[in-house]
């Protein structure tokens, strides 16, 4: 059962362009979605993170908007750079008292900027 | 600086050959977590640590043992490896509570490349 699907798998933006990915995730009780970004030959790292108390979160040329009754949540990269080429995961998770481990991963999303 | 380590990078190793892959944090986080990578799927869990003596399964278990007899290391261990184990796997680490929604973040490792022929 894949708790959080992710879309599209791959995709293509010119340099300037926004790129949006989304993520639609089943569990109610999750209740912390970050975006991880990963360049080729590394880890994943922390790109932005919301909780379900707002719908929106802006960092940078990052934006995630969230719709709670929806189940979907989606990143925003505005005026997208070669340098933004990467895959990106969205993922949740859940828990007490704001603890965010046990995180459960989309399968990723290939993002390509062309100059 | 503020990293996890993984050792070995790359590795090849045939059926059957028991090995382990390192992993250290020194950011003295409580939760650590390895989790291996396939084209198409994702990231997967599969064994993970609220603290030292305290392990659970993730979401792919089989095939694999962790301990965390430190706080700093968590390795993982392929008793009898299988080719369909041949992955890309990642370690990470984290605080357990986070106050806020912009940190608490999972760090992860660079990586381990294994081959199972």
């Amino acid at each position: 059962q894949q708790q959080v699907k992710q879309s599209p798998q791959s995709l293509i933006v010119q340099k300037g362009g926004i790129s949006i990915i989304n993520c639609a995730y089943e569990n109610t009780a999750f209740d912390y979605f970050p975006w991880y970004q990963q360049f080729p030959g590394k880890g994943p790292a922390l790109l932005i993170a919301i909780r379900p108390d707002v719908s929106e979160k802006k960092e940078g040329r990052f934006t995630i908007s969230f719709n709670k009754s929806a189940k979907q949540f989606s990143l925003h990269i505005m005026d997208s750079q070669p340098g933004d080429s990467a895959t990106y995961f969205c993922a949740a998770s859940m828990g007490s008292g704001g603890s965010n481990y046990k995180l459960t991963f989309g399968k990723g999303t290939l993002l390509t900027v062309n100059p | 600086e503020a990293q996890v380590t993984q050792n070995p990078r790359y590795l090849i190793t045939v059926t059957g050959k028991k090995l382990t892959v390192t992993c250290s944090q020194n950011m003295n986080h409580e939760y650590m977590s390895w989790y291996r990578q396939d084209p198409g799927l994702g990231l997967r869990q599969i064994y993970y640590s609220m603290n030292v003596e305290v392990t659970d399964k993730g979401d792919v278990p089989e095939g694999y043992k962790v301990s965390r007899k430190e706080k700093r290391n968590f390795p993982l261990i392929l008793e009898s490896p299988s080719p369909n184990q041949t992955s890309l796997y990642f370690c990470a680490s984290s605080r357990l509570f986070s106050t806020s929604g912009s940190s608490g973040a999972q760090y992860f490792g660079p990586g381990t490349r294994l081959t199972v022929l």
